[in-house]
């Protein structure tokens, strides 16, 4: 079964610096999608960027770009300059196609970004 | 973009009551419907995937007879939790993900339910 591990329940950094979330995942397949999710306070559920597994480019959106890196099954988001808005819920996720496009969760990072 | 519209946002209900949650898909269709609940400070735990015009799959522990799942057409599906107790109080939100290539999922903003 896939599983999806983010081992760091809460991080805080300062507006204007970087900060990089770990997510590991476990998978036997080699088709597959990973997610990062934002969910503020507000608590809606909101795409920050998605990695097709073919790629082998990272994807990049912005201030947020991921480090994919297959072999190790590592998915880590980075956010450059951040911002007061950024501090929120971050969940990773993980989708194959077998699985009737299910999502697999992770724990989520609570972000705190300090003024 | 893509928009799925959830209500209510927050409802309270008297114990032994039933409540219907919807979640519509307003400018595409809606094949696919996921049904999450979500605890403070938790993550999203998965309660049914539904297919529309089929009947809902349930993860392993969740009720069927209490949370009935309708998905009867491509735009609509609701969620009835019935004979709700304190303990269903819990955050719901449904996620929809459509029949275009793009592998995306679209998330309801969420219903609080609170039962008292």
């Amino acid at each position: 079964a896939q599983t999806v591990t983010q081992s760091q329940p809460e991080m805080s950094v300062q507006e204007a610096e970087t900060v990089t979330l770990s997510c590991t995942y476990d998978t036997s397949e080699n088709n597959y999608y990973l997610f990062w999710y934002k969910q503020p306070p507000s608590r809606q559920m909101i795409l920050v960027i998605r990695q097709e597994a073919y790629k082998q480019q990272n994807a990049t959106e912005n201030r947020f770009s991921v480090n994919f890196q297959k072999a190790a099954k590592s998915f880590s988001l980075k956010i450059s300059d951040s911002q007061l808005g950024d501090t929120a819920m971050y969940f990773c996720a993980f989708m194959n196609f077998d699985s009737n496009y299910q999502l697999i969760w992770g724990a989520g990072t609570k972000l705190i970004i300090k003024p | 973009g893509a928009v799925v519209s959830q209500h209510p946002s927050w409802v309270i209900c008297k114990s032994g009551t039933s409540v219907k949650i919807e979640c519509r898909s307003l400018d595409f269709q809606a094949t696919t419907m996921f049904w999450y609940r979500q605890f403070p400070k938790q993550s999203l735990m998965l309660m049914a995937t539904s297919n529309e015009g089929s009947k809902a799959t349930y993860e392993q522990g969740v009720e069927k007879d209490k949370f009935l799942i309708n998905h009867a057409s491509l735009t609509l599906s609701t969620l009835t939790v019935t004979s709700a107790h304190p303990e269903d109080s819990s955050f719901y939100i449904c996620s929809a993900r459509g029949n275009t290539g793009y592998h995306g999922y679209t998330f309801g903003s969420g219903t609080r339910l609170t039962v008292v």
